[in-house]
């Protein structure tokens, strides 16, 4: 069965990076694009960009531009999502999605993966 | 990009239908058929409820249903059940090649 399954919470000091992973499993990793989506608490969801694992193409939301890498290594299914300097405002839980190269819908979740920012 | 524009806050009584609006642009909504909508119970991942405008996955209810409207997109959700309040967000391609959701709208079955 398609399965998403994420990397564990993560403590980070406001300045420093985190790095989310996302392994995949039950269907071909490079036929679908796999999202990265985070949702503030107590807020709504907020589309942080895509990567296509086949070819490693990335498109990153405006918000993220030049403080987000999405990253992937095909022979472990698993993609990366690095969040550079990061601020009280990043604290969310983030969570990995994949979409069906033009079906445009978000079908299998991870688990989602608690990133909480405090000095 | 901006989120899309949906209410805060809808409500039921059991048995009733509720609609929930889902507002966006030209470049989003208005553009493509290519508008889902997710169901969110606290604490939980979001599950695809509806997508491509008005197409159930299986396996999900046929109380719920979609549809558009230029620039607005609708999900309604008929016959309320308890189990049916949660938050709800659409959400759309758009002409940058990006995704976009909405604000949320949190349902609440009285």
């Amino acid at each position: 069965q398609v399965q998403l399954v994420q990397s564990g919470a993560e403590v980070k000091k406001p300045g420093a990076s985190v790095k989310v992973s996302c392994r995949a499993s039950g269907y071909t990793f490079t036929s679908y694009y796999l999202h990265w989506v985070r949702q503030a608490p107590g807020q709504g969801l907020e589309w942080m960009g895509l990567i296509n694992p086949g070819g490693g193409t990335t498109i990153y939301a405006q918000n993220f531009q030049g403080r987000v890498t999405m990253t992937r290594d095909t022979s472990t299914s698993t993609a990366y999502m690095e969040l550079s300097s990061l601020r009280s405002e990043d604290m969310a839980v983030y969570y990995c999605t994949r979409d069906h190269y033009g079906d445009y819908l978000f079908d299998y979740w991870g688990q989602g993966t608690l990133v909480t920012v405090s000095s | 990009q901006s989120a899309l524009t949906q209410p805060a806050s809808v409500s039921g009584s059991p048995g009733q239908s509720i609609t929930i609006s889902c507002t966006g642009t030209s470049s989003d909504v208005g553009g493509y058929n290519y508008v889902s909508w997710y169901q969110q119970h606290p604490g939980k991942a979001p599950k695809l409820v509806i997508y491509d405008v008005s197409n159930r996955p299986s396996g999900v209810s046929n109380r719920f249903s979609g549809s558009k409207s230029g620039n607005t997109a609708s999900l309604t959700i008929s016959g309320l059940q308890a189990e049916d309040e949660a938050d709800y967000y659409c959400s759309s391609y758009t002409s940058s090649n990006t995704r976009v959701f909405g604000g949320g709208t949190k349902l609440t079955v009285l």
